[in-house]
């Protein structure tokens, strides 16, 4: 298995509302990492997990929560969100946390839309 | 001043033209990567370069450590390949990515 499998594909939720989205991976990384997309903008990087422990937090605001449960799950609880949160959010691993690192793997992305 | 530019941000070709798109950096790295976005899609890793060049079938990579610029180009384009390419830069020691803008490519038949 060389993929990381994010779900749902398509979000859509109302601003009072509670959801996650889910990021799996079989490759045996140990860092995996959210990122956040707007339309025609390059990725931004949110949090990074390194041996399931937060290592990055890009000052992102608390209704997005990360949560690292075990080695191939990586989890974005979110709450209380905007309309500007709107966006295609990217979950990504790697075999290691430094220097050079290989398998670098994005997933394909859950579009979220909070109405 | 953003850590890593591309250029060009858009590129219009016809099918079977040789195509090429530069990045150039600004900070010490470890690695770096082309990206390939479809619209509305994930991202897919083309390649991972620290030195030297690489190719995978039409498409070729290469990356002047010294000069802090690496190229990606394709050969004999097709509509397929209509596509965002992005550059993106891994710092050594940190597990951080700094991204460009990236180069929308569309390849006409």
């Amino acid at each position: 298995d060389t993929e990381v499998t994010q779900t749902p594909k398509h979000l859509v939720m109302g601003m009072t509302n509670k959801k996650s989205l889910k990021c799996e991976q079989h490759m045996g990384h140990r860092a995996m990492y959210w990122y956040k997309q707007k339309a025609k903008k390059p990725p931004e990087l949110m949090f990074v997990y390194s041996y399931e422990k937060l290592s990055i937090n890009e000052s992102v605001p608390s209704r997005f929560s990360p949560e690292c449960p075990n080695s191939s799950l990586l989890n974005l609880h979110l709450h209380a969100l905007q309309p500007e949160d709107s966006a295609l959010y990217l979950c990504a691993s790697s075999q290691g946390t430094t220097g050079l690192n290989y398998g670098y793997t994005f997933g394909s992305g859950t579009r979220l839309t909070v109405v | 001043k953003n850590e890593v530019e591309q250029s060009p941000q858009n590129l219009t070709a016809q099918e079977g033209e040789f195509i090429t798109i530069n990045c150039s950096y600004s900070v010490g790295i470890s690695a770096l990567h082309w990206l390939q976005q479809h619209p509305g899609g994930g991202i897919v890793s083309l390649f991972m370069l620290s030195s030297g060049k690489k190719k995978h079938g039409r498409l070729i990579a290469t990356i002047n450590i010294q000069e802090k610029h690496s190229s990606l180009h394709i050969t004999a384009s097709h509509p397929r390949d209509s596509a965002v390419y992005i550059c993106a830069v891994r710092l050594y020691n940190f597990n951080k990515f700094y991204f460009g803008s990236g180069t929308k490519l569309n390849v006409k038949p």
